[in-house]
């Protein structure tokens, strides 16, 4: 069964202040790991997709990075409004794009 | 372009009640798929579909219908509400290979 796990549940940074968020996963052959962005009462909002080990993508402040078992998304010198839940799902080969399986999320909080 | 389009945005209903969900897209799409998101649960789908005429159940598919009559439509219908159905759900589409694009969701409480 294809599982998605997403650590820590919450973070709280200080602006300017770098970190890293985990997603850890388990799949029966990847299609692609997503990462989404979602702001309180709001639909999930896209990021990055990856495809491959060693793939890295940037955005503004966000970078992510894939390993065979785990994604990270790296945000550097945050901002108060990058304040949001940051959502993990994949995609196996056998299921195909008709399913994404999500981690619960992290919940980050920028103070200023 | 308004992407994907849900209504409405906020349902309350009595236990036993049905109602339907509304998604639209504008974008083409061939996949759509609704999930529902709990706190602690994260997103769990429930039924999706791949094109027209075409659908199937996902993780979550007790007690809800959908059916597929035109690439833009894919209404979410519940059958006979259940406190259980409480939940923010969210509908989604995808060309395939890209990401999923979300709607804004409906938040329903059922009573």
């Amino acid at each position: 069964e294809d599982q998605v796990t997403q650590s820590p549940e919450a973070l709280r940074l200080q602006e300017g202040e770098s970190s890293s968020l985990n997603c850890s996963y388990t799949v029966s052959g990847l299609r692609g790991l997503f990462w989404y962005r979602q702001d309180p009462g709001k639909g999930p909002e896209f990021l990055f997709t990856l495809y491959s080990a060693g793939e890295e993508k940037e955005k503004e402040r966000l970078k992510a990075t894939l390993t065979k078992k785990e994604s990270f998304l790296h945000i550097t010198a945050p901002k108060p409004e990058d304040s949001a839940t940051y959502l993990c799902a994949v995609q196996s080969t056998i299921q195909g794009a008709q399913k994404l399986v999500f981690g619960q999320g992290t919940r980050l909080t920028i103070n200023p | 372009n308004a992407g994907v389009t849900q209504t409405p945005k906020f349902q309350v209903l009595k236990t036993g009640q049905s109602m339907t969900l509304q998604c639209a897209q504008d974008m083409n799409h061939e996949y759509m798929s609704w999930y529902r998101q709990d706190p602690g649960m994260g997103l769990r789908l429930i039924h999706y579909s791949v094109g027209a005429g075409i659908t199937d159940q996902g993780e979550v598919p007790n007690g809800y219908n959908v059916s597929r009559s035109t690439t833009e439509d894919f209404p979410l219908r519940l059958l006979s509400a259940a406190p259980s159905q409480t939940s923010v759900y969210f509908c989604a589409s995808t060309p395939g290979y890209y990401g999923y694009t979300f709607g804004s969701g409906t938040r329903l409480t059922v009573v």
